[in-house]
């Protein structure tokens, strides 16, 4: 069956580091990766898309990576910051569409 | 614009009574979505509308649960009867697009928390 994994564990990194966060699929051909932000009781919000011919997307501090041989999906944040501290959640869409998540991976970063 | 919006926001509730969870969609959207949220689960789809209709049902996890569209602007969510382990947080999402697209940004609502006693 399809399974889209990420770190259960927090992640936990000092202000002004890079936060790497992991998203590992299997069983799955997508064609196209996202990548949410969840605050605690919040919806999620749309951060970042990146089609399967990419390899990488940037915008402002943030850097998704897609890898569809690894299937794996790599998400950095660099000079992290407190207010960077969520929930991550990658997304993958193939033929239907409708995005698949993750359950997320919790980032803290300490001041 | 005011965003998906959705109500209640938090409801506790006695197993076997019925909860309705409603949403109004970003104007001009044509697709809603439902979604529940746990722990062991992650984020689930349950059902999703294309104006108004609804186009596939089959996340919805027994017959105890229905969700309506009767127009562009409101949607509903009910359970009835309800059971502890609905106890989740039930998100209402929508989306643009005359066509689904993969590179449809989907906007979620601030969830609604539903816990049966």
């Amino acid at each position: 069956s399809q399974k889209i994994e990420q770190n259960s564990e927090a992640l936990n990194i000092q202000e002004g580091k890079t936060a790497t966060l992991t998203c590992n699929y299997t069983n799955y051909s997508p064609a196209y990766l996202q990548w949410y932000r969840q605050d605690p009781g919040r919806g999620p919000v749309f951060l970042l898309l990146i089609r399967e011919n990419e390899k990488e997307k940037r915008k402002e501090r943030l850097k998704v990576t897609f890898d569809t041989t690894l299937k794996q999906s790599l998400f950095h944040i660099t000079a992290s910051q407190p207010a960077d501290s969520a929930t991550y959640l990658c997304a993958l869409t193939g033929g239907s569409y409708i995005p698949t998540f993750g359950r997320g991976t919790s980032l803290i970063v300490h001041p | 614009d005011a965003g998906v919006i959705q109500s209640p926001r938090h409801e506790v509730t006695e197993m076997g009574q019925e909860v309705t969870l409603r949403c109004k969609p970003i104007s001009g959207h044509d697709y809603l979505f439902w979604y529940r949220q746990t722990m062991m689960r992650g984020l689930e789809l349950l059902i999703y509308f294309n104006n108004n209709v609804p186009i596939d049902d089959s996340g919805m996890p027994e017959d105890r649960f229905s969700a309506k569209m009767p127009n562009a602007s409101f949607s509903t969510l009910k359970i009835q009867p309800s059971e502890p382990r609905d106890s989740a947080v039930y998100f209402c999402a929508s989306s643009l697009r005359g066509g689904l697209s993969p590179t449809n940004t989907i906007y979620f609502g601030e969830g609604s928390w539903l816990t049966v006693v």
